[in-house]
This record gives C-alpha cells, structure tokens and sequence, in this order.
C-alpha cells in the first residue's frame, strides 16, 4: 500500500536531548513538510522540502533541523534549542507537478520532560 | 503570516442534522483544502477546490470555494456518528510565499446520540 509512515508513534525524550522523528512515503512525492500541531491549535509549518538535497524553512524552523538525501525520506531532528518542543508532529508529502494536495503520516507524539 | 479564521471553533449537534462551517482568511487564496482529523491522528483530505465559485461533494460531504476567493464553506448533510472529529480547513495563498499550506484552528463536531 503506498503512505506515509512516521515512526515512532510516541516518543519520550529528557530535555537536553536531540531526537530525531522519521518520515518515510512511498507515494513517489516530490515535496516533502513538516508540522507541529499543539491542543487548539492549527498546523503550523517547521521545515518543507520540494526535492532532494534541498529544504527550506517554513514559519517556526528554530530549534529544528532536517535533511532530504533521499526522495522518500525527510526526517526531522528536534534539537535542544527548541524551547517547546512537547507537541504533535505530522509529516506530509504532495505531488509536486499538479497538485496542491497534501497527504499526511498518523504523527508522532513527542514528549520532553 | 496569513491568516485564517475558521467558525465555529465546536459544534454539539444531533446525530442526523445538516452541519455548516466556513473559513474565511484576511488575503486571496488559490486553493482551498478541507481535512478531517481523528484524535491523535494525521488529517485526511477531504475535499479540494482551485476555482472560485466550485462546488465539490465527496459523498455527504459539499465544499464551497467562495467568489470572493476569501472564503470557503464546508456542509456535512444528515451526520452520522463516525462524522465526529475535527475539520480544518487549510489554503495556499496567491503570494507565491512559502510552499505549505495555512491552517484554519479547526471546527471540533461533536455528535450527541
């Protein structure tokens, strides 16, 4: 079936810590997104990829960082210089040439204690 | 950033009545996307319009992209229980901006039996 996977569903991390959430598709997708999501809150953008080897920051990139070396693939590292980084993550890809349409992974829960 | 403005922010609804809820952002946007999210889950795509004035169903589901290209309007007709979640919309604005989408903070359905 093609999709996007993110893993792990849950992850617990002691601040101080750097973690790395995964996002894999399979949908053969050129653009790639990543969104913190926090309680009553919209999708807010980290980071987007439109192909390989290239990334460019959305509109809370502080504190993250993320890599694109291949298509299928575009994890994000949440770094100890993010100050909130207790949320929800959705990974989301599209098809570059004729859509806008962004298909979204289940998320990942990321606590920091 | 851009705006959107998305009401009503919950709705306590019988099960079998007609549902309405509408985006509105503060600038003109290309593309309007309507998503479902179960809890603790990634959004769905709904419904996509690209044309001002398009009228699109998707089942029970009917979307609306507004002439102003302001606005939007999604109707759920004769909701069932399974129709409980929350609804985002999200659009991509003419500026030719960032790539991501901007997200609406959502409409929470609730379904009273």
């Amino acid at each position: 079936d093609g999709g996007i996977t993110q893993s792990p569903k849950y992850l617990f991390r002691k601040e101080g810590q750097n973690v790395t959430l995964s996002c894999e598709q399979n949908l053969n997708h050129d653009a790639m997104y990543w969104y913190r999501q926090d309680p009553g809150q919209g999708l807010r953008l980290i980071y987007y990829s439109q192909i390989v080897n290239d990334f460019q920051k959305g509109d809370i990139a502080e504190g993250y960082s993320v890599s694109r070396e291949k298509k299928e693939s575009f994890p994000l590292t949440v770094t100890s210089a993010q100050k909130n980084p207790t949320a929800f993550y959705l990974c989301a890809s599209r098809r570059q040439a004729d859509s806008y349409e962004q298909y979204f992974g289940p998320g990942t829960r990321l606590t920091v204690t | 950033g851009q705006q959107l403005n998305q009401s009503p922010q919950s709705m306590f609804i019988q099960e079998g009545e007609d549902v309405s809820m509408n985006c509105t952002s503060s600038s003109i946007f290309n593309t309007w996307l309507w998503y479902k999210q179960d809890p603790g889950e990634g959004p769905v795509l709904l419904i996509a319009l690209y044309k001002a004035g398009e009228l699109t169903s998707n089942g029970r589901l009917t979307a609306q992209f507004g002439i102003t290209r302001k606005d939007s309007f999604l109707n759920i007709s004769a909701s069932i229980p399974s129709d409980v979640g929350i609804y985002f919309c999200a659009g991509l604005d003419s500026g030719g901006g960032a790539d991501g989408l901007t997200f609406g903070k959502g409409t929470h359905l609730i379904i009273q039996p």
